[in-house]
């Protein structure tokens, strides 16, 4: 296992397009979350997952936005009809929820919408 | 909101000197998670250091070591002889419920050769 994988690395889209990351977590851990990332700032908590069920979203997350973890695997995460302030790093993390030890991150997402 | 403040937003340190980061948190739990994170250039976020709060032992991790105070919610980070590739922005973090980060504005750690 090579830890979290996220794709695409980088992703530059028109206003109004929609686009869908994908995550793939370490495949033991039960727990993946989504994290927003903008320039010079610390990342911002978006939505998590346990499992295939999404137990919390944060208000940042429009209803332009959704979350799938489909059978408790991989997760994808779409934003429709993309805004210029949509720009920014898209982290996925995951972790064991018998564990407090930390997340593993991926390497993120860039989004740039020109 | 339950927040964490880095006040230095840039720091820099000769190698192999010592430098410390500074963190303050608020929370109303009495048992939580603080982690120092850290992003280099690559940009993938790793894990440094983690002092569970019931701990009165402050951790340590090799040439990282954090002084925590919990009366006064401070947690700094101590980096001893200082590396090129400890180069990176580094994020204090605290666990909320349900494992959530909740993360500072970050302090940009500079080493000069």
């Amino acid at each position: 296992d090579t830890g979290v994988s996220q794709d695409p690395r980088h992703k530059i889209t028109k206003r109004g397009q929609n686009v869908t990351f994908r995550c793939d977590p370490i495949s033991e851990h039960n727990r993946l979350y989504w994290y927003r990332q903008t320039l010079g700032q610390g990342p911002e908590f978006l939505t998590y997952f346990q499992n295939e069920a999404q137990l919390e979203k944060s208000r940042l997350l429009s209803d332009r936005f959704s979350a799938e973890r489909p059978k408790g695997s991989f997760s994808t995460l779409e934003i429709q009809r993309t805004e210029q302030g949509d720009s920014a790093m898209y982290l996925c993390a995951s972790s064991l929820s018998s564990q407090n030890y930390g997340y593993t991150f991926g390497s993120g997402t860039r989004l740039t919408v020109v | 909101a339950q927040t964490v403040t880095q006040s230095q937003p840039e720091m820099s340190v000769q190698e192999a000197e010592t430098v410390t980061l500074s963190c303050t948190y608020d929370t109303s739990e009495s048992d939580y998670y603080l982690f120092w994170y850290k992003q280099p250039p690559s940009r993938q976020m790793i894990l440094v250091i983690r002092q569970e709060a019931y701990k009165q032992q402050n951790a340590t991790e090799n040439r990282f070591s954090v002084n925590f105070q919990k009366a006064a919610k401070s947690f700094s980070l101590k980096i001893s002889d200082s590396q090129l590739g400890d180069a990176a922005m580094y994020f204090c973090v605290r666990m909320e419920y349900g494992n959530k980060l909740v993360f500072g504005a970050g302090t940009i750690l500079r080493v000069k050769s």
